[in-house]
């Protein structure tokens, strides 16, 4: 089992770029999470899906689109990049997507926007 | 809004010396979880707690909820340049499916 896979690993934007990130998941969990990791700030939820067909959003929308293309593919789309979104972003998945769950996470995307 | 305060931010200590590391805040969570992320990688669950006052142990770490539920520690015995990386707890936010995560305590363990 691959886990939880993300790409790319590495991407640079020039503001007003727009790109979509790519997660999925082999687990066959229901619920699916991004983050960005910025230093100093920890982790914070831009959008989750507690199960297929569904979105919400999280602590950081603006700025970000989500797809839940399908149980196993959860993607993130920024449609005009600014600097402020450089940031490192993890896709996590759990199986239920109560707390207690163990999140089991990507291995990021480094993302500078220039 | 629910916050989670870390303290040290960094610890850097010599191979073999015990240190102990903090989760704090002024809100009840339901239950917390300690990650460890090494650099260039996600992070990986090493515990998760869910009683007040409860103690887990995994190997050289030492993991106790406060009996408030407000706050949490780490402790790790003799501890081993493989302990170096970043902690972060995380407790459970607004109608559970959510996480509140704490910056980290970034660890180097010295050979």
């Amino acid at each position: 089992n691959a886990g939880v896979t993300q790409t790319p690993k590495f991407q640079v934007l020039k503001t007003g770029q727009s790109m979509t990130l790519q997660c999925a998941q082999d687990m066959n969990h229901n619920s699916m999470y991004w983050y960005r990791q910025d230093p100093g700030m920890g982790l914070r939820l831009i959008y989750y899906s507690a199960s297929e067909g569904t979105t919400d959003k999280g602590e950081v929308p603006n700025g970000y689109n989500v797809s839940r293309l399908n149980k196993r593919e959860f993607s993130l789309r920024l449609e005009s990049a600014a600097p402020s979104q450089t940031s490192v972003y993890f896709c996590a998945s759990s199986p239920t997507g109560f707390s207690t769950d163990t999140q089991y996470f990507g291995p990021g995307t480094r993302l500078t926007v220039l | 809004t629910q916050l989670l305060e870390q303290s040290p931010q960094f610890l850097s200590i010599q191979e073999g010396e015990n240190l102990t590391v903090y989760c704090n805040s002024s809100s009840v969570f339901s239950s917390l979880q300690w990650y460890r992320q090494e650099p260039g990688e996600g992070p990986v669950l090493l515990v998760t707690v869910v009683t007040g006052g409860e103690v887990k142990k995994l190997k050289r770490l030492t993991f106790q909820f406060g009996d408030a539920r407000k706050d949490s520690s780490l402790h790790i015995t003799a501890a081993q340049p493989g302990d170096t990386g970043l902690y972060l707890c995380a407790g459970a936010g607004k109608g559970n499916y959510q996480l509140i995560w704490g910056a980290g305590t970034k660890l180097i363990i010295k050979p």
